[in-house]
């Protein structure tokens, strides 16, 4: 079974710049989770999808972080313009359902913001 | 809202030593609890879990007990290898679940 896949594994912008990342969930799972890892915490969920739906987005800095999961497979989170204090990793996660399933993780991207 | 609050680290423990990771929750009703590891260089992984006071959860010889007196589920291990260093991260909640800020544990052969 093909774990979660995410891309780039790396990425490096300017500030104010705008970067996008990709998230392929295991097969059949429902929903989704983006995450975001800064050094030395745990992660801090940014916003869960069920299927194509939003059920919390409530940690998600919407002014300039933007997500969506057309047609309930892959999605995108997508900052525009980035700042500093967003250089971090962020991970996405699919489980087979909500709430108490176990997620499973991809590798993540590690994002530096110059 | 939820919760959960985690032995602070960096840990250092030499092989075969005893291993407690504390890890305490705060949250309305019987929120579910786990533990998830990451390895160097790999993604997160669950390490195992529980659904209920008195559950204990176990793998590769990790335990933790679901206490719901004590709102813990402290990770043990009664005797860890050099294979067991990672961080560790406690994750708890009902519908909505938090990680704490991980641990990190280094064992020295």
């Amino acid at each position: 079974e093909a774990g979660v896949a995410q891309s780039p594994r790396y990425k490096i912008i300017e500030k104010r710049q705008s970067v996008a990342f990709w998230c392929n969930p295991i097969s059949g799972h429902a929903t989704l989770y983006w995450y975001q890892q800064i050094l030395g915490q745990g992660p801090k969920l940014l916003i869960q999808f069920q299927n194509n739906g939003v059920v919390d987005d409530s940690q998600l800095p919407k002014d300039r972080f933007s997500a969506e999961r057309l047609k309930g497979v892959d999605s995108t989170l997508k900052i525009q313009p980035a700042k500093l204090e967003d250089s971090a990793v962020y991970l996405c996660a699919s489980s087979f359902g909500r709430g108490l399933h176990e997620q499973y993780f991809g590798p993540g991207t590690r994002l530096t913001v110059t | 809202g939820n919760s959960v609050t985690q032995m602070e680290g960096p840990v250092t423990l030499s092989e075969e030593a005893f291993l407690t990771i504390n890890c305490t929750y705060t949250a309305t009703g019987y929120p579910s609890l786990f533990w998830y590891v990451q390895y160097p260089g790999e993604g997160l992984q669950l390490l195992l879990k529980a659904t209920k006071a008195d559950d204990k959860g176990s793998n590769k010889g990790f335990e933790a007990t679901y206490r719901k007196e004590t709102t813990s589920f402290h990770l043990e291990k009664g005797s860890v290898q050099v294979s067991d260093s990672a961080v560790y991260f406690c994750m708890g909640g009902n519908e909505k679940l938090t990680f704490g800020t991980g641990t990190r544990l280094t064992i020295i052969p």
